[in-house]
Protein backbone atom coordinates (compact mmCIF):
# COMPACT_ATOMS: atom_id res chain seq x y z
CA UNK A 1 0.00 0.00 0.00
CA UNK A 2 1.44 3.35 -0.61
CA UNK A 3 2.10 5.73 1.86
CA UNK A 4 3.46 9.42 1.02
CA UNK A 5 4.71 11.29 3.71
CA UNK A 6 5.67 15.64 3.31
CA UNK A 7 7.94 17.46 5.52
CA UNK A 8 7.73 20.11 7.30
CA UNK A 9 4.33 19.95 8.07
CA UNK A 10 4.82 23.58 8.06
CA UNK A 11 6.74 26.15 6.97
CA UNK A 12 7.27 30.46 7.56
CA UNK A 13 9.51 32.08 5.25
CA UNK A 14 9.75 35.84 4.35
CA UNK A 15 9.13 37.44 1.12
CA UNK A 16 11.70 36.31 -2.05
CA UNK A 17 13.05 33.80 -0.25
CA UNK A 18 13.87 30.48 -2.37
CA UNK A 19 12.19 27.36 -0.65
CA UNK A 20 12.00 23.33 -1.18
CA UNK A 21 9.12 21.04 -0.12
CA UNK A 22 9.63 17.64 0.50
CA UNK A 23 7.94 14.44 -0.63
CA UNK A 24 8.22 10.80 -0.05
CA UNK A 25 6.61 7.80 -0.85
CA UNK A 26 7.00 4.16 -0.27
CA UNK A 27 5.67 2.42 -3.19
CA UNK A 28 8.20 3.01 -6.38
CA UNK A 29 6.10 1.64 -8.85
CA UNK A 30 3.83 5.11 -9.41
CA UNK A 31 2.61 5.83 -12.78
CA UNK A 32 3.07 9.74 -11.77
CA UNK A 33 3.75 11.90 -9.06
CA UNK A 34 1.26 15.23 -8.87
CA UNK A 35 1.94 18.37 -6.72
CA UNK A 36 -1.26 20.69 -5.68
CA UNK A 37 -2.29 23.93 -4.44
CA UNK A 38 -4.97 23.84 -2.03
CA UNK A 39 -6.11 27.71 -0.63
CA UNK A 40 -8.20 27.16 2.93
CA UNK A 41 -11.95 26.10 2.06
CA UNK A 42 -11.17 25.37 -1.75
CA UNK A 43 -9.99 22.60 -4.21
CA UNK A 44 -7.58 21.30 -5.60
CA UNK A 45 -5.59 23.58 -8.17
CA UNK A 46 -2.98 20.80 -10.17
CA UNK A 47 0.98 22.67 -10.09
CA UNK A 48 3.16 20.29 -11.92
CA UNK A 49 2.61 16.48 -13.11
CA UNK A 50 5.71 14.25 -13.53
CA UNK A 51 5.45 11.55 -15.11
CA UNK A 52 7.73 8.05 -14.18
CA UNK A 53 9.54 8.52 -16.88
CA UNK A 54 10.32 12.12 -16.23
CA UNK A 55 12.71 13.30 -13.66
CA UNK A 56 11.56 17.28 -13.14
CA UNK A 57 8.72 19.49 -14.69
CA UNK A 58 9.24 23.01 -14.85
CA UNK A 59 6.34 25.75 -14.31
CA UNK A 60 7.33 29.69 -14.25
CA UNK A 61 8.61 30.08 -10.77
CA UNK A 62 8.19 26.40 -9.81
CA UNK A 63 10.22 23.06 -10.39
CA UNK A 64 8.99 19.79 -9.14
CA UNK A 65 11.62 16.54 -9.39
CA UNK A 66 11.23 13.13 -8.98
CA UNK A 67 13.15 10.30 -7.70
CA UNK A 68 11.97 6.56 -7.98
CA UNK A 69 14.96 4.89 -6.56
CA UNK A 70 14.72 6.98 -3.59
CA UNK A 71 11.36 7.53 -3.39
CA UNK A 72 10.93 11.13 -3.22
CA UNK A 73 10.03 14.20 -4.97
CA UNK A 74 10.58 17.78 -4.14
CA UNK A 75 8.77 20.83 -5.14
CA UNK A 76 11.29 24.15 -5.74
CA UNK A 77 9.56 27.69 -5.23
CA UNK A 78 11.83 30.28 -6.35
CA UNK A 79 11.93 34.08 -5.10
CA UNK A 80 8.70 33.26 -2.80
CA UNK A 81 5.97 35.91 -3.03
CA UNK A 82 2.80 36.40 0.12
CA UNK A 83 0.33 35.23 -2.77
CA UNK A 84 2.20 31.67 -2.57
CA UNK A 85 0.81 31.11 0.95
CA UNK A 86 -1.21 28.26 0.94
CA UNK A 87 -1.62 24.10 1.89
CA UNK A 88 0.90 22.36 -0.88
CA UNK A 89 0.03 18.53 -1.50
CA UNK A 90 1.95 16.03 -3.05
CA UNK A 91 0.14 12.83 -4.54
CA UNK A 92 1.10 9.82 -5.96
CA UNK A 93 -0.80 8.09 -8.87
CA UNK A 94 -0.84 4.08 -8.41
CA UNK A 95 -1.25 1.46 -11.20
CA UNK A 96 -5.39 0.68 -10.08
CA UNK A 97 -7.11 3.23 -11.97
CA UNK A 98 -4.59 5.71 -11.44
CA UNK A 99 -5.79 6.43 -8.01
CA UNK A 100 -3.42 9.17 -6.04
CA UNK A 101 -2.40 8.92 -2.61
CA UNK A 102 -1.93 12.47 -1.16
CA UNK A 103 0.62 12.99 1.59
CA UNK A 104 -0.96 15.28 4.45
CA UNK A 105 0.37 18.89 3.16
CA UNK A 106 2.78 21.40 4.02
CA UNK A 107 1.17 24.77 4.50
CA UNK A 108 3.03 27.10 3.60
CA UNK A 109 2.90 31.06 4.82
CA UNK A 110 5.36 33.83 3.07
CA UNK A 111 5.44 36.68 5.17
CA UNK A 112 5.34 40.05 3.07
CA UNK B 1 -6.60 23.25 -17.84
CA UNK B 2 -9.41 21.62 -17.62
CA UNK B 3 -12.44 22.47 -15.67
CA UNK B 4 -14.48 20.24 -13.58
CA UNK B 5 -17.17 21.61 -11.63
CA UNK B 6 -18.75 20.82 -8.07
CA UNK B 7 -22.49 21.90 -7.46
CA UNK B 8 -23.43 22.09 -4.54
CA UNK B 9 -20.37 24.35 -2.90
CA UNK B 10 -21.99 23.93 0.21
CA UNK B 11 -25.09 22.78 2.46
CA UNK B 12 -26.74 22.37 5.24
CA UNK B 13 -28.94 20.01 5.94
CA UNK B 14 -30.92 18.08 9.29
CA UNK B 15 -29.62 14.61 10.60
CA UNK B 16 -31.32 11.91 8.68
CA UNK B 17 -31.81 13.58 5.39
CA UNK B 18 -29.99 12.75 2.24
CA UNK B 19 -27.82 14.80 0.06
CA UNK B 20 -26.87 14.82 -3.62
CA UNK B 21 -23.63 16.09 -4.51
CA UNK B 22 -22.70 16.22 -8.21
CA UNK B 23 -19.05 16.30 -9.93
CA UNK B 24 -19.39 17.76 -13.89
CA UNK B 25 -16.16 17.33 -16.26
CA UNK B 26 -17.03 20.67 -18.45
CA UNK B 27 -14.57 20.43 -21.55
CA UNK B 28 -13.82 17.10 -21.58
CA UNK B 29 -14.97 13.23 -20.65
CA UNK B 30 -14.14 11.13 -18.41
CA UNK B 31 -15.13 7.14 -17.83
CA UNK B 32 -13.65 7.43 -14.23
CA UNK B 33 -13.87 10.11 -11.46
CA UNK B 34 -12.65 9.93 -7.91
CA UNK B 35 -14.64 10.88 -4.68
CA UNK B 36 -12.68 12.07 -1.98
CA UNK B 37 -13.22 13.51 1.68
CA UNK B 38 -11.17 15.57 3.30
CA UNK B 39 -11.49 16.45 7.71
CA UNK B 40 -10.21 19.90 8.83
CA UNK B 41 -7.09 20.55 8.87
CA UNK B 42 -5.88 17.02 7.19
CA UNK B 43 -5.26 15.35 4.02
CA UNK B 44 -7.67 13.88 1.21
CA UNK B 45 -9.18 10.54 1.63
CA UNK B 46 -10.26 8.57 -1.77
CA UNK B 47 -13.83 7.12 -1.36
CA UNK B 48 -14.27 5.56 -4.14
CA UNK B 49 -14.37 5.07 -7.69
CA UNK B 50 -16.53 6.42 -9.74
CA UNK B 51 -17.35 4.08 -13.40
CA UNK B 52 -19.20 5.27 -16.17
CA UNK B 53 -21.80 2.70 -16.63
CA UNK B 54 -20.96 0.33 -13.71
CA UNK B 55 -20.97 0.34 -10.20
CA UNK B 56 -18.59 2.26 -8.27
CA UNK B 57 -15.67 1.00 -6.45
CA UNK B 58 -14.84 1.54 -2.60
CA UNK B 59 -12.40 1.86 -0.80
CA UNK B 60 -12.01 -0.35 2.21
CA UNK B 61 -13.93 1.32 5.30
CA UNK B 62 -16.48 3.37 3.44
CA UNK B 63 -20.44 2.22 3.40
CA UNK B 64 -21.39 2.06 -0.59
CA UNK B 65 -24.95 2.56 1.19
CA UNK B 66 -23.93 5.39 3.14
CA UNK B 67 -22.46 6.79 0.12
CA UNK B 68 -24.26 6.33 -2.87
CA UNK B 69 -22.48 6.45 -6.49
CA UNK B 70 -24.33 7.29 -9.55
CA UNK B 71 -22.12 7.57 -13.09
CA UNK B 72 -24.42 7.81 -15.73
CA UNK B 73 -22.74 9.69 -18.51
CA UNK B 74 -19.09 10.43 -19.62
CA UNK B 75 -19.46 13.70 -17.43
CA UNK B 76 -21.52 13.57 -14.32
CA UNK B 77 -20.92 11.89 -11.60
CA UNK B 78 -23.16 11.97 -8.33
CA UNK B 79 -22.99 11.04 -4.61
CA UNK B 80 -25.32 11.02 -2.76
CA UNK B 81 -24.86 10.85 1.40
CA UNK B 82 -27.97 9.11 2.92
CA UNK B 83 -29.35 9.31 6.21
CA UNK B 84 -26.61 12.22 6.98
CA UNK B 85 -25.28 12.65 10.17
CA UNK B 86 -23.44 14.81 12.29
CA UNK B 87 -20.24 13.06 11.78
CA UNK B 88 -20.61 13.00 7.71
CA UNK B 89 -20.19 17.01 7.93
CA UNK B 90 -16.93 17.07 6.15
CA UNK B 91 -15.45 18.86 2.47
CA UNK B 92 -16.26 16.13 -0.23
CA UNK B 93 -14.00 16.76 -3.32
CA UNK B 94 -14.45 14.85 -6.77
CA UNK B 95 -11.49 14.98 -9.52
CA UNK B 96 -11.62 13.30 -13.11
CA UNK B 97 -9.03 12.11 -15.83
CA UNK B 98 -9.32 13.26 -19.34
CA UNK B 99 -10.22 9.69 -21.02
CA UNK B 100 -7.50 10.94 -23.57
CA UNK B 101 -5.04 11.62 -20.97
CA UNK B 102 -5.17 7.58 -20.48
CA UNK B 103 -4.14 6.14 -17.12
CA UNK B 104 -1.75 8.21 -16.31
CA UNK B 105 -3.06 11.54 -17.45
CA UNK B 106 -3.21 14.41 -14.85
CA UNK B 107 -6.16 14.84 -12.53
CA UNK B 108 -8.44 17.82 -12.32
CA UNK B 109 -10.21 18.39 -9.41
CA UNK B 110 -13.73 20.34 -8.81
CA UNK B 111 -13.64 23.16 -5.81
CA UNK B 112 -15.01 20.71 -3.43
CA UNK B 113 -18.68 20.92 -1.40
CA UNK B 114 -18.67 21.49 2.25
CA UNK B 115 -21.39 19.31 3.90
CA UNK B 116 -22.49 20.48 7.18
CA UNK B 117 -25.63 18.23 9.04
CA UNK B 118 -27.25 19.57 11.94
Amino acid sequence: KQEVTQIPAALSVPEGENLVLNCSFTDSAIYNLQWFRQDPGKGLTSLLLIQSSQREQTSGRLNASLDKSSGRSTLYIAASQPGDSATYLCAGGGTSYGKLTFGQGTILTVHP
Amino acid sequence: GAVVSQHPSWVICKSGTSVKIECRSLDFQATTMFWYRQFPKQSLMLMATSNEGSKATYEQGVEKDKFLINHASLTLSTLTVTSAHPEDSSFYICSARDLAGGPAGELFFGEGSRLTVL
